[in-house]
Order: C-alpha cells, then structure tokens, then sequence
C-alpha cells in the first residue's frame, strides 16, 4: 500500500512568494497532521483534522499560515507571504484514528527554504 | 504542554554492539502512549517501538527494546546488535491527544 505522499519533496522560492505544499494520506485513515521540523524547534505540530474538520490549529504560527482538507484524499499547508524564519522541513502524517494504540504514519517530507 | 526531554544529543556505538537512549516526560495523566521514532538521513519519520502506559511488559520488536519505568517517568531505548543502518536521529515521542516530541539523539554507528 502507498504511504503518506507529500509534494513536492523539495520547494526553493523567494521570500513574498505563495508557497503551497501537499499531502495524501493513506486511503482510509481519518487523521491527518501537519509537522515543522526546525534545528530550533524540533518536530512541532502545526494543525490536525478528523474527518476533513480541523480540530486543533493551535500551533500555526501565525496568519500567514493555513490548512484545507477538502476531501478525505488530500490537504494541503499553504504559506502567504513567506518568509526566510519559514524555512524548515514539513511533515505530512495521518493515522487511522486519533487513538494512540494507531501509530502516525509519516511522509517523506518537503524542504522549504525561503531565500 | 507535555515535555519530553532527551538529554542526549548524540551517541557512538560500534557495530555489533549495544546502545541505550535515554528519555524522560512530564506529565499528570495515567494513560497515555510513548513511541521512539527513527529518522534516517532520507528524513523519513519511522515508527520503531510504541508502549502503552498501562502495560507493565516493556515492548520489544527484534533489536530494538524499552525500559518503561512509569512512576519515574522514564522510557529508555536499547539497540542491541547494532547495524549500520541504525545510524540516525531517534525521537521520543509522548501521545495523550496528540504527539509532542523530544529534541532527538543522533546515533552513530561506526564499522
């Protein structure tokens, strides 16, 4: 079965530029999360939604962030402006259900750096 | 804010041989679910173990084990026989209704 596919793995842009990063999860998990991994601040979780809700967005940074789950098959991390402190990798995961006896399974990631 | 604190930031083994990391959390609740992740240089994030704070056994899957100490708050990963594809970051990661995570080991693995 296909994991957790997050694009593109890579994105450069320069800083004011929309910046929109994707995510499928797996097929028939109702959770999904997205993560930042910074050297200064390590893995952190940004948003998650059940079932296409967003449930708790209280780690977005700020308004430059947001988050869609238009369907159960795709979500996306969309930055506007962006800036340079953006830059870090970001981690898709979903998980069957929001239970921790159901692991949360990752995708590979997209590094986004802000010139 | 759950806090999970690993203290190591890096560690050496040679091959063959054993390694312990170290983690510890804060928290007031009784249940919850402790995993160590692994992120290899490719920077994928791969489960490794889990453990239910409610279980006493500690959880074992091939190499890799757990020291789940509840009442000090401790959960401590062993790599026994360790390859050189152990060599990468290992997160402990803390879940009651979502994951919070420690700064990382890094552990290299030498020929």
């Amino acid at each position: 079965d296909a994991g957790v596919i997050q694009s593109p793995r890579h994105e450069v842009t320069e800083m004011g530029q929309e910046v929109t990063l994707r995510c499928k999860p797996i097929s028939g998990h109702d959770y999904l999360f997205w993560y930042r991994q910074t050297m200064m601040r390590g893995l952190e979780l940004l948003i998650y939604f059940n079932n296409n809700v967003p449930i708790d967005d209280s780690g977005m940074p700020e308004d430059r962030f947001s988050a869609k789950m238009p369907n159960a098959s795709f979500s996306t991390l969309k930055i506007q402006p962006s800036e340079p402190r953006d830059s870090a990798v970001y981690f898709c995961a979903s998980s069957v259900t929001g239970e921790g006896n159901q692991p949360q399974h990752f995708g590979d990631g997209t590094r986004l750096s802000i010139l | 804010a759950q806090t999970v604190t690993q203290s190591q930031p890096e560690m050496s083994v040679q091959e063959a041989e054993t390694v312990t990391l170290s983690c510890t959390y804060d928290t007031s609740e009784s249940n919850y679910y402790l995993f160590w992740y692994k992120q290899p240089p490719s920077r994928q994030m791969i489960l490794v173990i889990r453990q239910e704070a409610y279980k006493q056994q500690n959880a074992t899957e091939n190499r890799f084990s757990v020291n789940f100490q509840k009442a000090a708050k401790s959960f401590s990963l062993k790599i026994s026989d360790s390859q050189l594809g152990d060599t990468a970051m290992y997160f402990c990661a803390f879940y009651d209704y979502k994951l919070s995570f420690g700064a990382g080991t890094t552990v290299t693995v030498r020929a």
